[in-house]
């Protein structure tokens, strides 16, 4: 059982839809992550918030837009979509890495799998 | 720059027999170093992390791995595989840095035939 919750875990949009992902946990993790992940390969890191703050944006199209309304909450809007971001979008989140303390291991949610029409 | 590289796309083993998942990194400094489990439509499940010490370190399922230095090695065992064992692993490094991240290896299937 995974203590990140997402939402939904299946979506199909249209290009012209806008949709939003949602991700959730309550382990008092202060670092939340969007991961991409296509079939048969690895996670592709998207986005990265440290205490509710963008720290990281690996480049990834305006189409995609998160959001980190508090410490427990990720969203990912969706927008224009084409058919090749059809993926498993997977949220984690993890201690924030310290300077020994702590090493900053992911935990995961179940994904959810988009399939863009 | 960090880079980690899993070796074999695809392990077979029979069930019983002890299976090897070959792991090996390349950062700048000490590492971090994960393996995590992913069964088909799930998320990655993690298994066990080296940080510092005991080069061999201990995981959820039986599952073990032994850290070599020298190699830059990191790879996954179990002395007696289970049919439902049978999943895809990601190797995954880390910089000991705060402002590292995550990178993941490519990924192998193992398949424990009965």
């Amino acid at each position: 059982d995974t203590e990140v919750t997402q939402t939904p875990k299946h979506l199909v949009m249209g290009m012209t839809n806008k949709k939003s992902l949602k991700c959730e946990q309550h382990m008092g993790h202060r670092a939340m992550y969007w991961y991409k992940q296509k079939a048969k390969k690895p996670p592709e890191l998207m986005f990265v918030y440290s205490y509710e703050k963008l720290s990281i944006n690996e480049s990834v199209p305006s189409r995609f837009s998160p959001e980190c309304p508090n410490s427990s909450l990720l969203n990912l809007h969706l927008h224009a979509l084409q058919p090749e971001d059809s993926a498993l979008y997977l949220c984690a989140s993890s201690q924030v890495q310290g300077r020994g303390r702590n090493t900053g291991e992911l935990f995961f949610g179940e994904g959810s799998r988009l399939t863009v029409l | 720059a960090q880079s980690v590289a899993q070796p074999e796309d695809q392990v077979n083993v029979a069930e019983g027999n002890p299976l090897t998942v070959k792991c090996t990194y390349s950062v700048s400094g000490n590492p971090y170093l994960f393996w995590y489990v992913q069964y088909p439509n799930r998320g990655l499940q993690f298994l066990l992390k080296y940080i510092t010490g005991d080069n061999l370190v201990k995981g959820s399922y039986g599952f073990e791995a032994e850290f070599n230095k020298s190699q830059t090695s990191f790879h996954l065992k179990k002395p007696s595989a289970l049919v439902s064992d049978s999943a895809l692993y990601f190797c995954a490094v880390r910089a000991y840095s705060s402002a590292s991240k995550i990178i993941f290896g490519s990924g192998t299937r193992l398949s424990i035939r009965p």
